[in-house]
């Protein structure tokens, strides 16, 4: 059974840079698509970006300025790392795979890590 | 960037109702359509993807159809396990990957 956990920071100050990682265990990262998802506190979901196994990566425009995804294939982890974090990006940081089946559809994700910005 | 409008916004419905929440894309995005459950404090599950097709381990009382701009979600008689909010995905167009605004399903 696939299993993905989020670990990171649960509070931060503004201007920092956000550093979460995702565990994946029970299977390979290959030939899936890697991507972080965030869910602000009573709202909808807004798509990060994500990394394919082979390590090419697509984020969204609207914070592609500031974000960064990676991925650690030894140790089965991806990482997502925010800079300059404002009140604004105080959601749950959620980890989800992508099939590389042609819809693109997210069939596991980690239980979310939530991520507070505040002074 | 796809824009994806969900409706009705919420609603309230009984057990053993047929229930239907729409999704409606801003353009054509033929069937690159999924769906996803999501209840209070979990992760989203996925439900549907391709449009209509069932993924592993979903009940049949939910089922998708839709193709071009507009897609349905049916649960064809709502479970006590099904009070949730439900939210559709584009993926034909990415960057960005999008999705709609939600449908919070509540108990009458």
């Amino acid at each position: 059974q696939v299993q993905l956990q989020e670990s990171g920071p649960g509070l931060m100050k503004p201007s920092e840079t956000l550093s979460l990682t995702c565990t994946v265990s029970g299977g390979s990262i290959s030939s899936y698509y890697w991507s972080w998802i965030r869910q602000p506190p009573g709202k909808g979901l807004e798509w990060i970006g994500y990394i394919y196994y082979s390590g090419s990566t697509s984020y969204n425009p609207s914070l592609k300025s500031r974000v960064t995804v990676s991925l650690d294939p030894s140790k089965n982890q991806l990482s997502l790392r925010l800079r300059s974090v404002t009140a604004a990006d105080t959601a749950v940081y959620y980890c989800a795979r992508g099939r590389d089946s042609g819809w693109f559809d997210f069939d596991y994700w980690g239980q979310g890590t939530l991520v507070t910005v505040s002074s | 960037d796809i824009q994806m409008t969900q409706s009705p916004s919420s609603l309230s419905a009984s057990v053993g109702d047929r229930v239907t929440i729409t999704c409606r894309a801003s353009q054509s995005i033929n069937n690159f359509l999924n769906w996803y459950q999501q209840k209070p404090g979990k992760a989203p599950k996925l439900l549907i993807y391709a449009a209509s097709s069932l993924q592993s381990g979903v009940p049949s009382r939910f089922s998708g159809s839709g193709s071009g701009t507009d897609f349905t979600l049916t649960i064809s008689s709502l479970q006590p396990e099904d009070f949730a909010t439900y939210y559709c995905q584009q993926s034909y167009s990415t960057p960005p990957l999008t999705f709609g605004g939600g449908t919070k399903v509540e108990i009458k």
